[in-house]
């Protein structure tokens, strides 16, 4: 079955550093991507997504490009703030079937110290 | 507007006991999700609403495990005979229509705990 496999953490960096957490995927289809991020106590939210290959998502400095020819959807910040210390979800969506439910990698816990 | 809501935010009960679990979705949306946080297995889909469709139902791990949704807003998740692997926090989740590239936008969950 379709699946996403994210980089282990946790990701401990220091304030202004560049970020990158790797998330690949298989599907039978042509999902869509997401990243999701969720903050100490609160919900998941959406950070980023793009629908078809070549897309980039961006939000709040954070960026990520559906690459189809080998399968990944990796997570990048220029220069990471404390405040982006959070759990980062990738996800993928929507590969054809009746339901477009969500499949999650295992989440991938970044520490940024001042 | 109002987000998802979900409740009760904490539910502790003993082994063996059915718990109803509350999914007030954001107006409008006619998809609605639910998931399961658990630490052994990450996050999981449940099962699926959309419309006056039947539900996918595919991801329920067990029998003990239904959920409904009346008026095509509110759902409500019902686990009878609750065992203590069934401790996890479940989350709720509503898009528009249910279409793939939508966003879907999450409850604050309901953090269960089986004694």
């Amino acid at each position: 079955g379709n699946s996403v496999t994210q980089m282990e953490g946790p990701v401990t960096l220091s304030e202004e550093a560049f970020l990158t957490i790797n998330c690949t995927y298989t599907a039978t289809g042509y999902p869509s991507l997401f990243w999701y991020v969720q903050y100490p106590g609160e919900g998941l939210q959406l950070l980023l997504k793009a629908t078809k290959a070549d897309d980039k998502g961006s939000n709040k400095g954070f960026e990520a490009t559906y690459r189809k020819e080998t399968t990944s959807f990796h997570l990048e910040k220029g220069s990471v703030q404390v405040s982006d210390s959070a759990v980062y979800f990738c996800a993928s969506g929507g590969d054809g079937g009746a339901t477009n439910k969500l499949i999650f990698g295992t989440g991938t816990l970044l520490a940024v110290q001042p | 507007g109002a987000g998802v809501s979900q409740s009760p935010s904490n539910k502790v009960t003993e082994k063996g006991k059915d718990v109803e679990l509350r999914c007030d979705p954001i107006s409008g949306h006619t998809a609605l999700y639910w998931y399961r946080q658990s630490l052994g297995q990450g996050l999981e889909f449940l099962i699926y609403f959309q419309g006056n469709s039947a539900p996918d139902k595919s991801g329920l791990p067990s029998d003990r495990f239904s959920a409904e949704r009346t008026g095509g807003s509110v759902s409500t998740l019902t686990i009878q005979r609750t065992q203590q692997e069934d401790s996890a926090v479940y989350l709720c989740a509503s898009s528009l229509v249910g279409g793939r590239q939508e966003t879907q936008y999450f409850g604050p969950g309901t953090r269960l705990l089986v004694l």
